[in-house]
């Protein structure tokens, strides 16, 4: 089993829709949760990153995560088609100093 | 704001061939990491090092050598090239700080081996 599990995707959805990004890990020693978002062809970048159980908000984006059930999401509210990328979810330990990365889900949102 | 530079961005290699990819920070990270992409598969992490001089294997460390003798360049080494090794690779960096260890990504390069 990996430790990082994202649900797969593809996910094409129609502007201004609310999009739900989901991600479970198996290691509760992971303290620190991170999205990254991902354009085509480019590396990724720090979408948000949280540490706590609840929610994290950035403008349109909001982080969740449930520590007790070992799941984080994010959301997205008002999708817009400049928000079609890849998005993956990276978990870590502190104590490794290195991340984990889900695989990945790719997000269209169409005009 | 150069931030992770890595060069070459496209490379075309035969099989048995070797190279070096080049990855450059300026950003003072004591972290640096290779990791590899594949469709369908997100990020495997190949070898990272903590500082100069300290390197150490991820997941898939296989067929790749890392050298860091500077905190800014980490170069990543393919031996003898093979078709599996046929991939995207990104270069990131960080410095961790309270904990979390937020990473800076390259913009990759593209590699085929035929």
């Amino acid at each position: 089993q990996k430790e990082v599990e994202q649900d797969p995707g593809p996910l094409s959805v129609p502007e201004g829709a609310i999009v739900s990004l989901n991600c479970t890990y198996s290691n509760s020693a992971f303290q620190y949760f991170m999205w990254y978002r991902q354009y085509s062809r480019k590396g990724p970048e720090l979408l948000m990153y949280t540490y706590s159980s609840g929610n994290k908000e950035d403008g349109r984006f909001t982080a969740q995560v449930d520590k007790s059930s070992k799941y984080i999401s994010l959301f997205i509210r008002d999708s817009q088609p400049s928000d079609s990328a890849t998005y993956l979810c990276a978990i870590q330990n502190t104590n490794a100093g290195k991340s984990t990365f889900g695989d990945g889900t790719t997000l269209t949102v169409k005009p | 704001n150069a931030g992770v530079t890595q060069t070459p961005k496209f490379q075309v290699l035969k099989t048995g061939q070797s190279m070096t990819l080049q990855c450059a920070q300026d950003m003072n990270h004591e972290y640096m990491s290779w990791y590899r992409q594949d469709p369908g598969m997100g990020l495997r992490l190949i070898h990272y090092s903590v500082g100069a001089g300290i390197t150490d294997q991820g997941e898939v460390p296989n067929g790749y050598n890392v050298s860091r003798s500077t905190t800014e360049d980490f170069p990543l080494r393919l031996l003898s090239a093979a078709p599996s090794q046929t991939s995207v690779y990104f270069c990131a960096s960080s410095s961790p700080g309270q904990g979390k260890n937020i990473q800076y990504f390259g913009a990759g390069t593209r590699l085929s081996v035929l």
